[in-house]
């Protein structure tokens, strides 16, 4: 199975930061990611898919970026609905899809 | 609009079997896999399986192989996922999604807490 390792696993930001989450995988998975937000209690929610195509109706300064093994979701103006944890997932080999392990962006 | 819609919370004893339900809504159900997703307490996503509605073409993960089973009822538009004997570390919350594209998840359901406890 292909791994995902996300960093940092958690980190504190105040609004109106540009902050960047990166996304490494164990071997090339061309543009076969997406990105997802989970705020507590609730379901993840698509942002990103096809590594930096933002689904409709997310925010534009959420972007993503990235090929082959190495990718990141930025946030360009961190707003307070913002906080939240952030995954990513690959799509280039299954069974199993894999996800990174989360980076949760925390008030600071 | 497009809906996942699962079942209610379970609260289940370890041995005991369980199955629950997701129901899809807004488009055509025969078209798209659903699979399943787990969230154990406190800790990340795990791809469980999906399932292909219109030919119910099953794929799971190693992880789950033999663990779960995975089913559906295009005739009621819905998905399954079920257990025949249920033990503490299945607790957990558990996601469907429908797969978009070579494989990424929208929508997700709103979820369905599984909890196992003597």
């Amino acid at each position: 199975a292909i791994r995902m390792t996300q960093s940092p696993s958690s980190f504190s930001a105040s609004t109106g930061d540009r902050v960047t989450i990166t996304c490494r995988a164990s071997q090339g998975i061309s543009s076969y990611l997406a990105w997802y937000q989970q705020k507590p209690g609730k379901a993840p929610k698509l942002l990103i898919y096809a590594a930096s195509t933002l689904q409709s109706g997310v925010p534009s300064r959420f972007s993503g970026s990235g090929s082959g093994t190495d990718f990141t979701l930025t946030i360009s103006c961190l707003q307070s609905e913002d906080f939240a944890t952030y995954y990513c997932q690959q799509y280039y080999s299954y069974p199993p899809y894999t996800f990174g392990q989360g980076t949760k962006l925390e008030i600071k | 609009e497009v809906q996942l819609v699962q079942s209610g919370a379970e609260v289940k004893k370890p041995g005991e079997s369980l199955k629950i339900s997701c129901k899809g809504s807004g488009y055509s159900f025969t078209s798209y896999w659903i699979g399943w997703v787990r969230q154990m307490p406190g800790k990340g996503l795990e791809w469980m399986g999906i399932i292909y509605p219109g030919d119910s073409d099953t794929r799971y993960s190693p992880s789950f192989q033999g663990q779960v089973t995975i089913s559906a009822d295009k005739s009621i538009s819905t998905a399954y996922l079920q257990w025949s004997s249920l033990k503490a570390s299945d607790t957990a919350m558990y996601y469907c999604v429908r797969h978009i594209g070579r494989g990424w998840f929208d929508p997700w359901g709103q979820g369905t807490l599984v909890t196992v406890s003597s």
